[in-house]
């Protein structure tokens, strides 16, 4: 049971245009949301987050959109560099878990073409 | 600042060997977490330590995974016998504290065992 959802294994841009990498949910408590970067051969880093009590959050070239009532995010990159190739994991959490355990996607692999 | 150390790299066993996993936290970090990743699919939280005490073990396979952190500080995860399927990405992450909502971790580059 796929709590968090990364419907697209990969997505292909070119450069300088807008990258958008989407993340599906089905866990109606989770309230908090994180994108995370990965490179190969590293573990993966955060880039941002957004709290369910916004539906927006802006991190210069990065921006999150969230949809409560469609249970939708999404990362947009713009403009997308061949720096941000890499493998974006989706991750939600929620207040109540006590433990604020996240539970992760299956990533979105990232190819920007210069 | 270090970041979070993991040792070894890589690891390749047969099935039913052994295999332990270290991990150092970012000096500071209070929260310690340990994580399978398998090709395409993403991290798996396997227990999450709060100090040197355990915050959720709900998902470590007890029969044959097994985690320490006696101080606190720096962690062991240890696999035996182990089995095909565990081949994987071990990742370790740490954060300041669990009881906050943004619960940034921050991840080390990771252990990859291969089970032969």
């Amino acid at each position: 049971d796929q709590q968090v959802k990364q419907n697209s294994p990969s997505l292909s841009v070119q450069e300088g245009r807008i990258s958008i990498l989407n993340c599906d949910y089905t866990n109606s408590m989770f309230d908090y949301f994180l994108w995370y970067k990965k490179y190969p051969a590293e573990g993966p880093t955060f880039l941002i987050s957004i709290s369910s009590i916004k539906d927006k959050n802006e991190d210069g070239r990065f921006t999150v959109f969230l949809n409560k009532s469609a249970k939708h995010l999404s990362l947009h990159i713009v403009p997308s560099q061949p720096g941000d190739s890499a493998v974006y994991f989706c991750a939600a959490t929620y207040s109540g878990a006590g433990s604020y355990q996240l539970t992760f996607g299956k990533g979105t692999k990232l190819s920007v073409i210069p | 600042e270090a970041g979070v150390a993991q040792s070894p790299r890589y690891k390749i066993i047969e099935k039913r060997q052994s295999v332990a996993f270290w991990c150092n936290p970012i000096s500071g970090h209070a929260t310690l977490y340990w994580y399978q990743q398998i090709l395409g699919q993403g991290p798996k939280l396997l227990i999450q330590f709060q100090n040197n005490g355990v915050v959720d073990d709900s998902q470590l396979p007890k029969d044959r995974f097994s985690a320490e952190r006696l101080k606190g500080v720096d962690s062991t995860l240890k696999i035996q016998p182990a089995k095909l399927e565990d081949s994987a990405v071990y990742l370790c992450a740490s954060s300041l504290g669990q009881a906050l909502a943004k619960n940034i971790q921050y991840f080390g580059a990771g252990t990859r065992l291969s089970v032969l």
